[in-house]
């Protein structure tokens, strides 16, 4: 099955700073990667996903990249911000959103 | 948030006890998922409902059985509650129009 990596587990910035999180997957097959962020003590929300015809996508000060050759993706915060203070779950998966495999999460910290 | 609720919220229980968690959409979505999460282990999928009396097994299963008896309600039940089923679970659902999952509120669960 999908076996997804997720690094660092924790990356603490200075606000204005960028933030970088690297995720890899191991199949292949796998075409199409959300990103979620979870505040403290609630549900995890999807802020950017992209697809295996994409190699960026970016909304705002979050960008998405995708090498599928490597497979890896990373996600991309500019100008961070304290509200950007959450845990980070990438996924991954082979059939739209219907089975995804999650990597372990990285908990960001912007230090004001 | 795909009108997913979940009951009980937060839930204190004794080892060997049975608990039942209820998952609740009123989105009409095929596709169910119950998650848990644990520190260092983001999302695991526990088990998954792929429509009504329809469901399967995820990475997590042990100790934990489902029931799907209608469209809006998926149930998970630990038959025999013990300390290494303390953690938070998750809800979600994925149907028609949805790009992703989307998560309930979680519930808390101790197990002493």
């Amino acid at each position: 099955g999908e076996n997804v990596e997720q690094h660092p587990s924790t990356l603490s910035v200075q606000e204005g700073d960028s933030a970088v999180i690297k995720c890899t997957y191991s199949d292949s097959a796998s075409n199409y990667f959300p990103w979620y962020k979870q505040e403290l003590g609630k549900r995890p929300q999807l802020i950017i996903d992209i697809r295996s015809n994409v190699g960026e996508k970016k909304d705002q000060r979050i960008a998405v990249t995708l090498n599928k050759t490597a497979k890896h993706f990373s996600l991309h915060i500019t100008e961070t911000q304290p509200e950007d203070s959450a845990v980070y779950f990438c996924a991954a998966s082979n059939n739209a959103g219907n089975m995804l495999t999650f990597g372990g999460g990285t908990r960001l910290m912007v230090k004001p | 948030d795909a009108g997913i609720t979940q009951s009980p919220r937060h839930k204190v229980t004794e080892t060997g006890t049975p608990v039942t968690l209820r998952c609740h959409q009123t989105e009409n979505h095929r596709y169910m998922y119950w998650y848990r999460q644990d520190p260092g282990h983001g999302l695991r999928l526990i088990h998954y409902s792929y429509g009504v009396k329809d469901t399967d097994k995820g990475e997590v299963s042990d100790g934990y059985s489902v029931s799907r008896s209608k469209t809006e309600d998926f149930l998970l039940t630990l038959e025999s509650a013990t300390s290494s089923q303390t953690s938070v679970y998750f809800c979600a659902t994925y149907g028609t129009g949805q790009e992703t999952q989307y998560f309930g509120p979680g519930t808390r669960l101790l197990v002493l």
